[in-house]
Protein backbone atom coordinates (compact mmCIF):
# COMPACT_ATOMS: atom_id res chain seq x y z
CA UNK A 1 0.00 0.00 0.00
CA UNK A 2 1.58 2.95 -1.33
CA UNK A 3 -0.47 5.22 1.26
CA UNK A 4 -3.50 7.66 0.82
CA UNK A 5 -3.89 8.54 -2.78
CA UNK A 6 -5.84 11.36 -4.40
CA UNK A 7 -6.90 12.23 -7.90
CA UNK A 8 -6.68 14.57 -9.53
CA UNK A 9 -4.19 16.26 -8.23
CA UNK A 10 -4.97 19.51 -10.01
CA UNK A 11 -8.00 21.06 -10.97
CA UNK A 12 -8.75 23.98 -13.27
CA UNK A 13 -13.05 24.55 -13.04
CA UNK A 14 -14.94 27.57 -14.34
CA UNK A 15 -16.94 29.33 -11.85
CA UNK A 16 -20.85 27.61 -12.12
CA UNK A 17 -19.61 23.78 -12.65
CA UNK A 18 -19.03 20.82 -10.96
CA UNK A 19 -16.32 18.77 -9.44
CA UNK A 20 -15.51 15.84 -7.81
CA UNK A 21 -12.57 14.48 -6.38
CA UNK A 22 -11.37 11.40 -5.02
CA UNK A 23 -9.71 9.81 -2.18
CA UNK A 24 -8.72 6.28 -2.03
CA UNK A 25 -7.32 5.61 1.65
CA UNK A 26 -5.06 2.89 3.15
CA UNK A 27 -7.10 -0.02 2.71
CA UNK A 28 -7.11 -0.97 6.51
CA UNK A 29 -8.36 2.22 7.44
CA UNK A 30 -11.92 2.46 8.74
CA UNK A 31 -11.81 6.08 9.39
CA UNK A 32 -11.55 8.68 6.02
CA UNK A 33 -11.29 12.56 6.62
CA UNK A 34 -11.81 15.66 4.32
CA UNK A 35 -9.51 18.86 5.12
CA UNK A 36 -9.97 22.08 2.98
CA UNK A 37 -6.54 24.40 3.32
CA UNK A 38 -6.30 27.80 1.89
CA UNK A 39 -3.02 30.06 1.42
CA UNK A 40 -1.05 30.47 4.58
CA UNK A 41 -3.39 28.71 6.67
CA UNK A 42 -3.72 25.45 8.20
CA UNK A 43 -6.26 22.55 6.93
CA UNK A 44 -10.16 23.07 8.08
CA UNK A 45 -11.58 19.86 9.23
CA UNK A 46 -14.98 19.50 6.74
CA UNK A 47 -16.00 16.24 7.57
CA UNK A 48 -15.16 12.22 8.21
CA UNK A 49 -16.58 8.65 7.60
CA UNK A 50 -15.88 5.47 9.57
CA UNK A 51 -16.76 2.73 6.86
CA UNK A 52 -19.16 4.01 5.20
CA UNK A 53 -21.08 6.27 7.41
CA UNK A 54 -20.77 9.99 7.44
CA UNK A 55 -20.44 10.58 11.52
CA UNK A 56 -19.67 14.36 11.63
CA UNK A 57 -19.72 17.62 9.08
CA UNK A 58 -18.19 21.42 9.32
CA UNK A 59 -20.64 24.11 9.40
CA UNK A 60 -17.81 24.66 6.20
CA UNK A 61 -19.61 22.11 4.32
CA UNK A 62 -22.27 23.66 2.65
CA UNK A 63 -24.79 22.38 0.50
CA UNK A 64 -23.20 22.57 -2.46
CA UNK A 65 -21.07 20.29 -1.07
CA UNK A 66 -21.65 16.56 -0.62
CA UNK A 67 -19.14 13.79 0.22
CA UNK A 68 -19.54 10.07 -0.22
CA UNK A 69 -17.65 6.79 0.71
CA UNK A 70 -20.12 4.14 -0.58
CA UNK A 71 -18.57 0.78 0.24
CA UNK A 72 -16.03 2.29 2.65
CA UNK A 73 -13.43 1.94 0.95
CA UNK A 74 -12.36 5.38 -1.68
CA UNK A 75 -14.95 8.32 -1.25
CA UNK A 76 -15.81 10.95 -3.26
CA UNK A 77 -16.09 15.35 -3.01
CA UNK A 78 -18.65 16.74 -4.95
CA UNK A 79 -18.90 20.55 -5.07
CA UNK A 80 -21.61 21.62 -7.02
CA UNK A 81 -22.23 25.30 -8.85
CA UNK A 82 -18.12 26.43 -7.75
CA UNK A 83 -17.47 29.54 -6.40
CA UNK A 84 -14.31 31.45 -6.53
CA UNK A 85 -13.88 30.82 -2.21
CA UNK A 86 -14.25 27.11 -3.50
CA UNK A 87 -10.15 27.77 -4.84
CA UNK A 88 -8.15 25.83 -2.05
CA UNK A 89 -6.24 22.78 -1.67
CA UNK A 90 -8.52 20.04 -0.92
CA UNK A 91 -6.90 16.79 1.43
CA UNK A 92 -8.12 13.85 2.22
CA UNK A 93 -6.68 11.33 5.15
CA UNK A 94 -7.16 8.29 6.68
CA UNK A 95 -6.73 6.70 10.03
CA UNK A 96 -7.41 3.20 12.22
CA UNK A 97 -10.00 4.14 14.16
CA UNK A 98 -9.19 7.41 15.96
CA UNK A 99 -5.83 7.63 14.51
CA UNK A 100 -3.85 6.44 17.97
CA UNK A 101 -0.48 6.81 15.58
CA UNK A 102 -1.52 9.61 13.77
CA UNK A 103 -3.48 10.16 10.59
CA UNK A 104 -2.02 9.70 6.41
CA UNK A 105 -2.36 12.27 4.45
CA UNK A 106 -2.83 12.41 0.70
CA UNK A 107 -0.88 14.90 -1.10
CA UNK A 108 -4.84 16.72 -1.93
CA UNK A 109 -6.42 18.19 -4.95
CA UNK A 110 -5.46 21.76 -5.52
CA UNK A 111 -8.92 23.77 -6.97
CA UNK A 112 -8.47 26.70 -8.95
CA UNK A 113 -11.79 28.28 -9.68
CA UNK A 114 -11.58 31.22 -12.08
CA UNK B 1 -9.83 20.22 22.06
CA UNK B 2 -7.53 22.97 23.76
CA UNK B 3 -6.09 25.92 21.84
CA UNK B 4 -2.39 25.88 20.93
CA UNK B 5 0.15 29.06 20.33
CA UNK B 6 3.48 28.56 18.57
CA UNK B 7 5.79 31.08 16.78
CA UNK B 8 4.81 32.22 13.23
CA UNK B 9 8.72 31.44 12.05
CA UNK B 10 11.72 30.64 12.99
CA UNK B 11 15.25 29.47 11.18
CA UNK B 12 17.60 26.86 12.39
CA UNK B 13 20.98 25.72 10.98
CA UNK B 14 21.17 22.59 8.78
CA UNK B 15 23.22 20.28 11.30
CA UNK B 16 21.64 22.05 14.74
CA UNK B 17 18.89 20.88 16.77
CA UNK B 18 15.56 22.57 15.86
CA UNK B 19 13.53 23.16 19.00
CA UNK B 20 10.14 24.49 18.40
CA UNK B 21 7.91 25.58 21.64
CA UNK B 22 4.11 25.13 21.91
CA UNK B 23 1.74 26.42 24.22
CA UNK B 24 -1.17 24.93 25.31
CA UNK B 25 -2.15 26.48 28.76
CA UNK B 26 -5.67 24.72 28.74
CA UNK B 27 -4.56 21.47 28.21
CA UNK B 28 -7.61 18.93 29.95
CA UNK B 29 -6.17 15.61 31.42
CA UNK B 30 -7.33 13.36 28.73
CA UNK B 31 -5.59 15.48 26.02
CA UNK B 32 -2.56 14.50 24.04
CA UNK B 33 -0.26 16.45 21.87
CA UNK B 34 0.23 15.72 18.58
CA UNK B 35 2.81 16.76 15.78
CA UNK B 36 2.26 16.92 12.15
CA UNK B 37 4.67 18.75 9.70
CA UNK B 38 3.52 20.08 6.14
CA UNK B 39 6.15 19.98 3.86
CA UNK B 40 5.33 22.74 0.65
CA UNK B 41 2.69 20.77 -1.73
CA UNK B 42 2.28 17.83 0.18
CA UNK B 43 -0.70 16.83 3.22
CA UNK B 44 0.38 16.75 6.75
CA UNK B 45 2.79 13.88 7.96
CA UNK B 46 2.20 12.76 11.55
CA UNK B 47 5.37 12.87 13.45
CA UNK B 48 4.69 11.94 17.19
CA UNK B 49 2.20 12.44 19.69
CA UNK B 50 3.00 12.15 23.88
CA UNK B 51 0.39 12.54 26.91
CA UNK B 52 2.35 13.31 29.87
CA UNK B 53 5.98 11.50 29.65
CA UNK B 54 8.65 12.46 26.96
CA UNK B 55 8.87 10.18 23.65
CA UNK B 56 11.22 9.67 20.74
CA UNK B 57 11.02 8.11 17.66
CA UNK B 58 13.09 8.39 14.33
CA UNK B 59 12.24 11.68 13.59
CA UNK B 60 12.27 13.66 16.72
CA UNK B 61 12.12 14.16 20.43
CA UNK B 62 8.38 15.35 22.10
CA UNK B 63 9.15 17.07 25.97
CA UNK B 64 6.24 18.21 27.34
CA UNK B 65 6.34 19.62 30.76
CA UNK B 66 5.58 18.36 34.47
CA UNK B 67 2.56 20.62 34.14
CA UNK B 68 1.57 19.80 30.30
CA UNK B 69 0.96 23.75 29.51
CA UNK B 70 3.78 23.86 27.37
CA UNK B 71 6.19 21.07 24.43
CA UNK B 72 8.86 21.54 22.58
CA UNK B 73 9.25 19.41 19.30
CA UNK B 74 12.73 18.49 18.72
CA UNK B 75 14.63 17.70 15.07
CA UNK B 76 18.10 16.50 16.44
CA UNK B 77 19.96 17.17 13.83
CA UNK B 78 17.58 19.77 11.18
CA UNK B 79 18.54 19.06 7.47
CA UNK B 80 17.46 20.96 4.45
CA UNK B 81 14.34 18.31 3.83
CA UNK B 82 13.02 19.19 7.28
CA UNK B 83 12.28 22.86 6.31
CA UNK B 84 8.10 22.90 6.45
CA UNK B 85 5.35 24.02 8.62
CA UNK B 86 5.01 22.56 11.97
CA UNK B 87 1.60 22.02 14.29
CA UNK B 88 1.35 21.43 17.03
CA UNK B 89 -2.30 20.00 18.40
CA UNK B 90 -3.94 18.64 21.43
CA UNK B 91 -6.84 16.35 20.92
CA UNK B 92 -8.80 14.19 23.20
CA UNK B 93 -7.55 10.53 23.50
CA UNK B 94 -7.02 7.69 20.64
CA UNK B 95 -10.85 7.23 19.87
CA UNK B 96 -12.25 10.35 20.41
CA UNK B 97 -13.07 9.78 16.21
CA UNK B 98 -13.32 13.67 15.25
CA UNK B 99 -11.13 16.00 13.62
CA UNK B 100 -7.45 17.55 14.44
CA UNK B 101 -7.82 21.44 14.63
CA UNK B 102 -4.55 23.23 13.08
CA UNK B 103 -3.39 26.14 13.91
CA UNK B 104 -1.37 28.45 12.06
CA UNK B 105 2.02 26.44 12.95
CA UNK B 106 5.45 27.16 12.98
CA UNK B 107 7.18 27.70 9.73
CA UNK B 108 10.83 26.18 9.84
CA UNK B 109 13.45 27.23 7.59
CA UNK B 110 16.38 25.12 7.78
CA UNK B 111 19.49 26.91 6.55
CA UNK B 112 22.69 25.66 5.05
Amino acid sequence: DTGVSQNPRHKITKRGQNVTFRCDPISEHNRLYWYRQTLGQGPEFLTYFQNEAQLEKSRLLSDRFSAERPKGSFSTLEIQRTEQGDSAMYLCASSLDGGARGYTFGSGTRLTVV
Amino acid sequence: DAKTTQPPSMDCAEGRAANLPCNHSTISGNEYVYWYRQIHSQGPQYIIHGLKNNETNEMASLIITEDRKSSTLILPHATLRDTAVYYCIVRVGHNAGNMLTFGGGTRLMVKP
